[in-house]
């Protein structure tokens, strides 16, 4: 099955510097890559997300980076603010059948943004 | 709408005993999920269902049943809890289509066994 691998646990940035947070999956026919935030006491959110047919992929402040060959995937967060102080959590999916899918998730990294 | 509903949100057992944990959607998904978290350790998908009827086992289902009635719910049973199933329990659910893929997560259920 999948296992996916995350990279830091932990990552404490100063504010207005970027954060990089990196993930390796195992299974080759993974194709799709999502990011989720989890605000402290919250619920995981949907940050972006990545198909495996697009090498990168930007939302303001955000993107994700996808090397297939490598199998590897990142999130780069540009200009932090205290406001992205989260964890998150990558994740990689195959399609099963129509409609059924395992979503594996990488361990987490607890990102700290410092004043 | 109010989107994925967990119940209860804090629960304490004993070893043996059994609870049911709620989960309901109000958009019409056709895939529900469920998820344990604990630290060091991510997300691990437990049961899922991609409509009613129909379920099948992640990566850590044991100790777990599940069932789909309905659409709309998607229960999480603990038949006899144990000390290693504490943990913060998510309902999950997205639609069934294969072109928006963002999972809608409840609100969590913190769960401890003694």
């Amino acid at each position: 099955g999948e296992n996916v691998e995350q990279h830091p646990s932990t990552l404490s940035v100063q504010e207005g510097d970027s954060a990089v947070i990196k993930c390796t999956y195992s299974d080759s026919a993974s194709n799709y890559f999502p990011w989720y935030k989890q605000e402290l006491g919250k619920r995981p959110q949907l940050i972006i997300d990545i198909r495996s047919n697009v090498g990168e992929k930007k939302d303001q402040r955000i993107a994700v980076t996808l090397n297939k060959t490598a199998k590897h995937f990142s999130l780069h967060i540009t200009e932090t603010q205290p406001e992205d102080s989260a964890v998150y959590f990558c994740a990689a999916r195959r399609l099963i059948i129509q409609g059924a899918q395992k979503l594996v998730f990488g361990q987490g990294t607890r990102l700290t943004i410092n004043p | 709408n109010a989107g994925v509903t967990q119940t209860p949100k804090f629960q304490v057992l004993k070893t043996g005993q059994s609870m049911t944990l709620q989960c309901a959607q109000d958009m019409n998904h056709e895939y529900m999920s469920w998820y344990r978290q604990d630290p060091g350790m991510g997300l691990r998908l437990i049961h899922y269902s991609v409509g009613a009827g129909i379920t099948d086992q992640g990566e850590v289902p044991n100790g777990y049943n599940v069932s789909r009635s309905t659409t709309e719910d998607f229960p999480l049973r603990l038949l006899s809890a144990a000390p290693s199933q504490t943990s913060v329990y998510f309902c999950a659910s997205r639609d069934g289509g294969a072109t928006n893929e963002k999972l809608f997560f409840g609100s969590g259920t913190q769960l401890s066994v003694l």
